[in-house]
């Protein structure tokens, strides 16, 4: 299947910095990613989709300014994490989906980025 | 907005039992429905998937049934392992809206041997 990597696999800052994520997809190009964050023991919950070159979609209650997205080539989509406080502290991890894929339409994700914010 | 519910929430099957996980769908529009293997600190690995115009697929120890009807999709997982030890999501996505999946809450299988 395809793969997705992220960097970082980890991450531990102070409150208030910021904190850049990226997700690239490695073998095929992705106009379309997603950003889901995971805490202990719950599902995912989708954040944000990513769109190629243009503006990223945020579900609701997502603040925006607060998690910002950037897509801006085939194969490569950053979240940033603004002025990072405790309760940001999560299991981030993004997805992408082969557009090429019409049949199964599955998305494959990256292996997650553990954010701790102290 | 489009909802998933999975229960049981936890599950605890004999080594050589069955396990079965269900989920209910609120989206008709949905059409495709994948299950996600999760096992602690590492990404959801997709196990099955079926697509709205089958009502079963099996792969091994492993089947999905969908009720397209009733919003329902199971999954089943026969002869457990402990190696079957993890969390499983049932998903829902469509066509539109970007091609969004929805994930249920999870079901925390332990398989004991």
């Amino acid at each position: 299947g395809a793969v997705v990597s992220q960097h970082p696999s980890r991450v531990i800052c102070k409150s208030g910095t910021s904190v850049k994520i990226e997700c690239r997809s490695l073998d095929f190009q992705a106009t379309t990613m997603f950003w889901y964050r995971q805490f202990p023991k719950q599902s995912l919950m989708l954040m944000a989709t990513s769109n190629e070159g243009s503006k990223a979609t945020y579900e609701q209650g997502v603040e925006k300014d607060k998690f910002l997205i950037n897509h801006a080539s085939l194969t490569l989509s950053t979240l940033t994490v603004t002025s990072a406080h405790p309760e940001d502290s999560s299991f981030y991890i993004c997805s992408a989906r082969d557009p090429f894929d019409r049949e199964r339409k599955t998305q494959y994700f990256g292996p997650g980025t553990r954010l701790l914010v102290l | 907005g489009e909802n998933v519910e999975q229960h049981p929430s936890t599950l605890s099957v004999q080594e050589g039992d069955s396990a079965v996980i269900k989920c209910t769908y609120s989206d008709s529009a949905s059409n495709y429905f994948p299950w996600y293997k999760q096992e602690l600190g590492k990404r959801p690995q997709l196990i099955i998937d079926i697509r709205s115009n089958v009502g079963e697929k099996k792969d091994q120890r492993i089947a999905v049934t969908l009720n397209k009807t009733a919003k329902h999709f199971s999954l089943h997982i026969t002869e457990t392992q402990p190696e079957d030890s993890a969390v499983y999501f049932c998903a829902a996505s469509k066509d539109t809206g970007g091609f969004k999946t929805i994930f249920g809450a999870g079901t925390r299988l332990f398989v004991k041997a």
